[in-house]
């Protein structure tokens, strides 16, 4: 069955550290994948998306995404994290040109401390 | 450009009630898709709709439906709620054409007592 894996539930770091976020993946074929943020009560934000082409993607708020076929990751990071980064990040793929349906990961929540 | 919205933000219904739940999409998007979201079971698919036509549907019990009108506007509705199907119910539009990501609105919060 296809399914999105984010090993880590909860992940602390401190303002100005590096931050990285796990995202695997299983699908018959290399799906569209992509990340989420949501702050709380909120609707889901759109940081990055990978389609095809180049495996290093750039996203919105200094994200970035790398795509590994061989390890069937989307890792999620970014080089200094920002207080205002505190929220719940949610890797998702879909189905290449077919289903519009999207399954998640179960989340991780990104904890800042100043 | 004006973005998803869904009407109500919050709702609190009682046991064996129905509810329905509203979404506006971006303007010119025609598909668009419902999820449910609880801390339990995370974030799943209910379905989707594109001009009108339910293209693909989640593992939920038939208590759950919508509906597209032709404006691309959708509706979800419940009926016979229980309390586990209190949850954030999140629509999401897209243009519909290939390689386009999902738009999600702010929710629904849903609580049956």
């Amino acid at each position: 069955a296809q399914s999105v894996t984010q090993p880590d539930i909860h992940i602390t770091v401190s303002e100005g550290a590096s931050l990285e976020l796990r995202c695997n993946y299983s699908y018959g074929a290399t799906p569209y994948l992509f990340w989420y943020v949501q702050s709380p009560g909120q609707g889901l934000q759109l940081l990055l998306k990978y389609f095809s082409g180049d495996t290093l993607v750039q996203g919105i708020k200094g994200f970035e995404a790398e795509f590994k076929r061989s390890q069937s990751s989307f890792n999620l990071r970014k080089p200094s994290v920002h207080w205002s980064d505190a929220a719940e990040y949610f890797c998702a793929a879909s189905t290449q040109g077919g289903s519009e349906k999207l399954v998640f990961g179960k989340g991780t929540k990104l904890t800042v401390n100043p | 450009k004006a973005g998803v919205t869904q009407t109500p933000r919050y709702l609190i219904k009682t046991r064996g009630q129905q509810v329905t739940l509203s979404c506006s999409p971006i303007s010119g998007h025609r598909s668009v898709s419902w999820y449910q979201q609880t801390p339990g079971q995370g974030l799943q698919f209910l379905f989707e709709y594109f001009s009108e036509t339910q293209r693909n549907k989640g593992n939920f019990p038939g208590r759950f439906s919508g509906r597209q009108f032709s404006n691309s506007r959708s509706e979800m509705n419940v009926s016979t709620l229980e309390l586990g199907d209190s949850a954030l119910y999140l629509c999401a539009s897209r243009p519909g054409g290939l390689n386009t990501e999902a738009f999600f609105g702010q929710g629904t919060r849903l609580t049956v007592v």
